[in-house]
C-alpha cells in the first residue's frame, strides 16, 4: 500500500543540525511532489516545505527559510529535510506528506501522511 | 499569507447528533479558472497523523463515511458530521492549498457530550 516513513528525529542542541528522511513505497515516487509539515507538542499543523516531483521547484515557510533545505533522491524514493541552525521553537513532530495528484500539481491537498518523527531542540 | 480561522476551538456533541465546524479564509480560495475551492479537511486522532476527509471543499475522500460532508465557497466553509459516532472524537483541521505558504486552521477539538 501507499506508505511514507520518516526517520532521523532526535534530541539536538540549539544551533546544531539534523537531517530527516522520508522513504516512500507503494507508488511511483518520482511522479509526485512531497511536503514536510510539523506539529509542535499540543499545537496545530504548520506547513514547512515542498519539493516538486522533479525537484525543480522548492518552497519554504518563512519560519525556516534560509535554515532548512528540502531535497529528494528519486533513485532512492526518498525526500530529505536538512535542518540547520536549529532553534527551540523547531521542536515538533515532523510529518512528510505526498501531494495528492501526479505531476506538476503543487496546489493540491496532502495525502497520505507518514507517522512522523519527533525533533526536540534543547540544551 | 492566507489566514485560516476555525470556530469553535472546541465542540461537545451527543452521540447521534450533528456536529458542525466552521472555517474561514482571509481571502477567497476559489480559483476562477476551474471554479474549484482549494480547501481540504483533515481529522487527527491522538498519536496519529492527520487523515484526509474532504478535498475541493466538498469531495469526500474514498473510504470516508458518508456522515462527513463539506460545503461552502469563497471564504466560508463548513464540515458537518451528520450523526456523531464515538470514533469521530478527534481534532479537525481545515487547510488551504490555493497558494504558498499552505496554511491550516488552528483546529477544532471534538468531544462527546
Amino acid at each position: 500500500q501507499v506508505q511514507l516513513v520518516e526517520s532521523g528525529g532526535g534530541v539536538v542542541q540549539p544551533g546544531r543540525s539534523l537531517r530527516l528522511s522520508c522513504v516512500a513505497s507503494g507508488f511511483t515516487f518520482s511522479n509526485y511532489a512531497v511536503h514536510w509539515v510539523r506539529q509542535a507538542p499540543g499545537k496545530g499543523l504548520e506547513w514547512v516545505a515542498v519539493i516538486s516531483f522533479d525537484a525543480n521547484k522548492k518552497y519554504y515557510a518563512d519560519s525556516v527559510k534560509g535554515r532548512f533545505t528540502i531535497s529528494r533522491d528519486n533513485s532512492k524514493d526518498t525526500v530529505y529535510l536538512q535542518m540547520n541552525s536549529l532553534r527551540t521553537e523547531d521542536t515538533a513532530a515532523y510529518y512528510c506528506a505526498r501531494a495528492a495528484e501526479i505531476g506538476d500539481h503543487l496546489y493540491r491537498w496532502f495525502d497520505p501522511w507518514g507517522q512522523g518523527t519527533l525533533v526536540t531542540v534543547s540544551s | 499569507d492566507i489566514v485560516m480561522t476555525q470556530s469553535p476551538d472546541s465542540l461537545a456533541v451527543s452521540l447521534g447528533e450533528r456536529a458542525t465546524f466552521s472555517c474561514k479564509s482571509s481571502q477567497s480560495i476559489l480559483y476562477s479558472s476551474n471554479s474549484k475551492n482549494y480547501l481540504a479537511w483533515y481529522q487527527q486522532k491522538p498519536g496519529q497523523p492527520p487523515k484526509l476527509l474532504i478535498y475541493w471543499a466538498s469531495t469526500r475522500e474514498s473510504g470516508v463515511p458518508d456522515r462527513f460532508s463539506g460545503s461552502g465557497s469563497g471564504t466560508d466553509f463548513t464540515l458537518t458530521i451528520s450523526s456523531l459516532q464515538a470514533e469521530d472524537v478527534a481534532v479537525y483541521y481545515c487547510q488551504q492549498y490555493y497558494d504558498t505558504p499552505y496554511t491550516f486552521g488552528q483546529g477544532t477539538k471534538l468531544e462527546i457530550k
